[in-house]
Formats: structure tokens, sequence, C-alpha cells
């Protein structure tokens, strides 16, 4: 049983280019989301998705873009990449029926820009 | 919005108690906690919704105040494996994600 897995673990970029961080989950949950955790400053919310096709912003969208075209994927892709977006990146997922549903997280994508 | 965790950061000793708060500006629908160990992910420890109810987990167990907007977690007898960051989630309605505090560090030492 896997969970949320994400990939990869690590990376790091040069300024200004590209890269997308995978997420997928096998537990059939339709709410997804990302996360980007800095020191001592909590979790905050990048996108979220409620099903496939839907998708909306969260609290720091600026820099990222999301897709959802699966159940199981939620792709969070990073344009242009800016020393500000070092950081670790957190999936979750959760059951529908709202937001007061537990959340699963992945083990994390640490990601360090140059 | 996001919420405000008191304290930051607390040590106790082996079989000392705890108790971690979680307040928001904004009325509560609901209250998530979660315990994140250092290079970890966040696990999710147990949710409480509108109506005062205290929940438990083996003895870490929260209660849910509607009318001061804040939650409490209630680690007793702690034990070494409690150590890690503690965060609130806070919901203020179901239509409407989740956010979290900054945290509160806990350590538990011998």
């Amino acid at each position: 049983n896997a969970g949320v897995t994400q990939t990869p673990k690590f990376r790091i970029l040069k300024i200004g280019q590209s890269m997308t961080l995978q997420c997928a989950q096998d537990m059939n949950h339709n709410y997804m989301y990302w996360y980007r955790q800095d020191p001592g400053m909590g979790l905050k919310l990048i996108y979220y998705s409620v099903g496939a096709g839907i998708t909306d912003k969260g609290e720091v969208p600026n820099g990222y873009n999301v897709s959802r075209s699966t159940t199981e994927d939620f792709p969070l892709r990073l344009e242009l990449a800016a020393p500000s977006q070092t950081s670790v990146y957190f999936c979750a997922s959760s059951y529908s029926g709202g937001f007061n549903q537990p959340q699963h997280f992945g083990d994390g994508t640490r990601l360090s820009i140059l | 919005q996001q919420p405000v965790q008191s304290p930051q950061a607390v040590i106790l000793r082996e079989g000392e108690d705890a108790v971690i708060n979680c307040s928001s500006s904004k009325a509560l629908y609901s209250v998530h906690w979660y315990r994140q160990k250092h290079g970890e992910a966040p696990v999710f420890l147990m949710i409480l919704l509108k109506g005062g109810e205290q929940k438990g987990h083996e003895k870490i167990s929260a209660s849910f105040n509607e009318k001061k907007q804040q939650s409490s977690l209630y680690l007793t007898a702690s034990q070494l494996s409690y150590s890690g960051t503690y965060f609130c989630g806070t919901g203020n309605s179901g239509n409407t994600p989740l956010v979290f505090g900054k945290g509160t560090r806990l350590s538990v030492i011998a």
C-alpha cells in the first residue's frame, strides 16, 4: 500500500530552469493538495484539486502551475525557477466529502534553487 | 487567517504533560492536528469538528472551544516518541481548504 508517492526526493535547479514535481496516490482520493514548507513557517497551500479536471489556487500559487488529468496524479510545475522557491514541497490527498477529512502526506521533495 | 499556535517551542522530561494551543481570529468549523518528526512528512493525529467534542488518541487528546475560537492539544505522560513539531490546521467552513499554523516544536528528553 504505497499511499502518496512523490518524486524526486531531492533536486537542485539553476535559476531560470523549469521542472515538474510528481505526485501520485493509490487510495482513490478525490482531494489532492500541494504545500510548501519553509523553516518556521508551517505549511502553505500552493494549489489544490477536488477531482480530476478541477484545480484551484491556494495561498501561494505564484510561480507554479498544476494539472489533474486523472484521479491518481497531481503534478506541480515550476516555470523559471527562482531562489525564493527553495523549499520542501509536500503533496497530500484526502477522501472526498469536504475538506474535513484526514490528509495523507507524501514524503516530500527537497528543492534547492541556486 | 493563519491560526496562532502557542507555545512556539517546549522542552519536557519524559512523563511530564504539555498543552499546545491553536487560536483563530475567525469562527472555526474544524481543527486538525498533525505531528511531523524531523525530516519526515506530517502525520494525522485527529480532527475536531464544531460542537466542542473532545477526542483522544492514546495519551494525546484535544478539545475544541467554538466560543473562544481555539483548540488545545493535551499530551499526557510524554514519551520520547512524542518529540516533533505539532501543527494545527483550521477550517472556517466545510468548503474551504485548511490553513495551518506555524507549528509548536516539542522536545521530550530523558
